[in-house]
């Protein structure tokens, strides 16, 4: 079945460093979101994106954060010079149709900001 | 904004039936959406309502009511691999997106 696939699984930076976590979106898919989850806490949508621009944004997207869609499959986040409260699970999604219901996710990769 | 409002914790048996209550208050309202997260895992989407009722899926059915704002998961045989966190999450039409808003979720202990 196909998936949404992210890299890295994990990764631990120093405050203000840069970070760019990976995404290949489900191949024919059409919406691709970026969501966080800190521990213990909800899901927080963060962006998305839809024929190559970001269709809407809230208001943790920052201008720290940005998307590009560089090539085909690819879809990453990057966050120019993290903070501490970046330590999140980021998740990305992808949807089939503008009118679909179901948003399938990728397992995450676990960000760590020390 | 959105809101939504779950229980955060739920204990049942194994074998039994348990409902997760979810009330919510958006603008632009266009379904309702459950999710299943197992621990360090990824959100999977359990069950959709657009419209008022129940829709079933095996163990799983799921309710809304657009005039409450109001919906619940139904787990039905319980089983212990049901142990996880369930969140709703809202639809909603604003910005023109399909972005989710999910709930603070309800975390389902499942014990023999």
């Amino acid at each position: 079945e196909p998936e949404v696939t992210q890299t890295p699984s994990h990764q631990v930076t120093q405050m203000g460093q840069e970070v760019i976590l990976r995404c290949v979106p489900i191949s024919n898919h059409l919406y691709f979101y970026w969501y966080r989850q800190i521990l213990g806490q909800k899901v927080e949508f963060l962006v998305s994106f839809y024929n190559n621009e970001i269709s809407e944004k809230s208001e943790i997207f920052d201008d720290q954060f940005s998307v590009e869609r560089p090539d085909g499959s690819n879809f990453t986040l990057k966050i120019r010079s993290t903070k501490l409260e970046d330590s999140a699970m980021y998740f990305c999604a992808s949807q089939p149709r503008t009118t679909g219901n179901t948003i399938y996710f990728g397992e995450g990769s676990w960000l760590t900001v020390v | 904004g959105q809101s939504l409002e779950q229980p955060s914790e739920v204990t049942a048996v194994e074998g039994a039936i348990v409902q997760i209550n979810c009330t919510y208050q958006t603008s632009g309202f266009y379904g309702l959406s459950w999710y299943q997260q197992h621990d360090g895992g990824a959100p999977t989407f359990l069950s959709y309502n657009a419209l008022d009722g129940l829709e079933e899926t095996g163990r799983f059915s799921s309710f809304l009511s657009r005039s409450d704002s109001y919906g619940y998961l139904l787990l039905q045989e319980l089983q212990m691999k049901d142990s996880a966190s369930y969140f709703c999450a809202v639809r909603d039409r604003k910005g023109g997106g399909n972005k989710l808003t999910f709930g603070t979720g309800t975390q389902l202990k499942v014990e023999l």
